[in-house]
């Protein structure tokens, strides 16, 4: 079965402190896996995502096929970070509709 | 400026009535999306469409239906509206090329009474 899975409903880190958002997949074949995230009073949008291996706004995210895991990260938190975030994946299809975690509420206090 | 666009943005009615829910973009995508998101819950997909006149359902069941007539529009219609409807809507669109990147519009938040 096709699945998504963020252990951490909520995360709450000092600003400062290292961020890690847990996110595991599981998946038939070679999925792409993005990273989403929802700001307060904004809509969801795209964070980053496996193929681009790029860093967004401090944070990363590796893929790792042994684990079947796509972690996201950020050495040093900042308050500006507090949000949803959502871990989804989808086939390896152009427009192929998403699966998402439950999401992880990250809270970065000062 | 190319979007996506949802309306309303939040409805309250009562049992019973019909209902559609809008979601309209600019962005020239080919592929829409619904999804249905519970308080604290992932969002499932409810129903989607890879163009004009092609529409198909989702993972989670559900008793909308949906049309796509055109390519910027892609609303969902509830019949007859129940309290077990009530969730938040989000559509969501995408393009046909290599990134399956989605935008999503800002949701129709639905209660049901």
């Amino acid at each position: 079965a096709q699945r998504v899975t963020q252990p951490e409903k909520l995360l709450s880190v000092f600003k400062g402190a290292p961020v890690e958002l847990k996110c595991n997949y599981s998946y038939s074949g070679s999925p792409e896996l993005f990273w989403y995230v929802q700001y307060s009073r904004q809509r969801l949008q795209l964070l980053l995502r496996h193929i681009s291996r790029e860093s967004i706004k401090g944070f990363t995210a590796d893929l790792n096929k042994g684990e079947t895991s796509f972690h996201l990260k950020k050495p040093f938190a900042q308050e500006e970070d507090s949000a949803m975030y959502y871990c989804a994946l989808s086939g390896n299809q152009a427009g192929t509709a998403l699966i998402f975690g439950k999401g992880t509420t990250l809270s970065v206090s000062s | 400026e190319a979007d996506i666009y949802q309306t309303p943005r939040y409805l309250v009615i009562g049992t019973g009535k019909k209902i559609t829910l809008e979601c309209s973009q600019t962005m020239g995508h080919d592929k829409m999306y619904w999804y249905q998101q519970d308080p604290g819950m992932e969002l499932h997909l409810i129903h989607y469409s890879y163009g004009v006149n092609s529409t198909e359902k989702g993972d989670l069941s559900s008793e909308s239906t949906v049309s796509r007539i055109r390519t910027e529009h892609f609303p969902l219609t509830l019949e007859s509206a129940r309290p077990s409807h009530t969730s938040q809507y989000l559509c969501a669109s995408s393009d046909s090329g290599g990134e399956n990147i989605q935008y999503f519009g800002a949701g129709t938040r639905l209660s049901v009474l």
